[in-house]
């Protein structure tokens, strides 16, 4: 069974740029089979999509957060990244990462247990 | 960006009673692309129901969606003490798949 899992810090300065990856075991992103998604949920509040990559780079950005996002894959390392620049307060949120299949490219089908980002100086 | 309003924004009800979760569109979703998940204290959402009424891998029968359009519904036959939880909606037939705020079901 596929599972996924975000790392990276939990802490981040205003105005820098908050990076996570997400490890995918139990699958390849290599197979084409799958969209890897960013989503997060401010505390106490509902989810947002981030943006997908596919395992040959393709990506696509929610239009609010476009200017900021960056989505990378490392196939060699069953990874995706996610970088979002210029962060604020308003940030801080739980981010997951989850699978989409390539005929529903926002139905999210599996998810990590999310990782909590807090930005603050 | 199609919005999603959930309601009620909590229901009170006790195990064995019947749950009727309301999502109500602000333009109509296309081919019915609308999904529910579960979400417990400290989770991921879990998915529930796609294609506005089939039941993902595994979800019990006690769990049903309806509706089309701008109006969607999921149903909980019977409550079980783990299915108090929130509750999102969400299309993914537009570009950017917009949530609900979603409906919490507590215990009353």
């Amino acid at each position: 069974q596929v599972q996924l899992q975000e790392s990276g810090p939990g802490l981040v300065k205003p105005s820098q740029t908050l990076s996570l990856t997400c490890t995918v075991s139990g699958g390849s992103i290599s197979s084409g089979d799958y969209y890897w998604s960013w989503i997060r949920q401010p505390p106490g509040k509902g989810l947002e999509w981030i943006g997908y990559i596919y395992y040959s780079g393709s990506t696509y950005y929610n239009p609010s957060l476009k200017s900021r996002v960056t989505i990378s894959v490392d196939t060699s390392k069953n990874q995706f990244s996610l970088k979002l620049s210029s962060v604020t307060a308003a940030d801080t949120a739980v981010y997951y990462c989850a699978r989409a299949p390539p005929w529903e490219l926002l139905l999210f089908d599996y998810w990590g247990q999310g990782t909590l980002v807090t930005v603050s100086s | 960006e199609i919005v999603l309003t959930q309601s009620p924004g909590t229901l009170s009800l006790s195990p064995g009673e019947r749950a009727t979760l309301s999502c109500r569109a602000s333009q109509s979703v296309s081919s019915s692309y609308l999904a529910w998940y579960q979400q417990k204290p400290g989770q991921a959402p879990r998915l529930l129901i796609y294609g506005a009424s089939s039941r993902a891998t595994g979800i019990p029968d006690r769990f049903s969606g309806s509706g089309s359009g701008t109006d969607f519904t999921l149903t909980i036959s019977r409550l079980e003490p783990e299915d108090f939880a929130v509750y999102y909606c969400q299309q993914y037939g537009s570009s950017t798949g917009t949530f609900g705020q979603g409906t919490k079901v507590e215990i009353k």
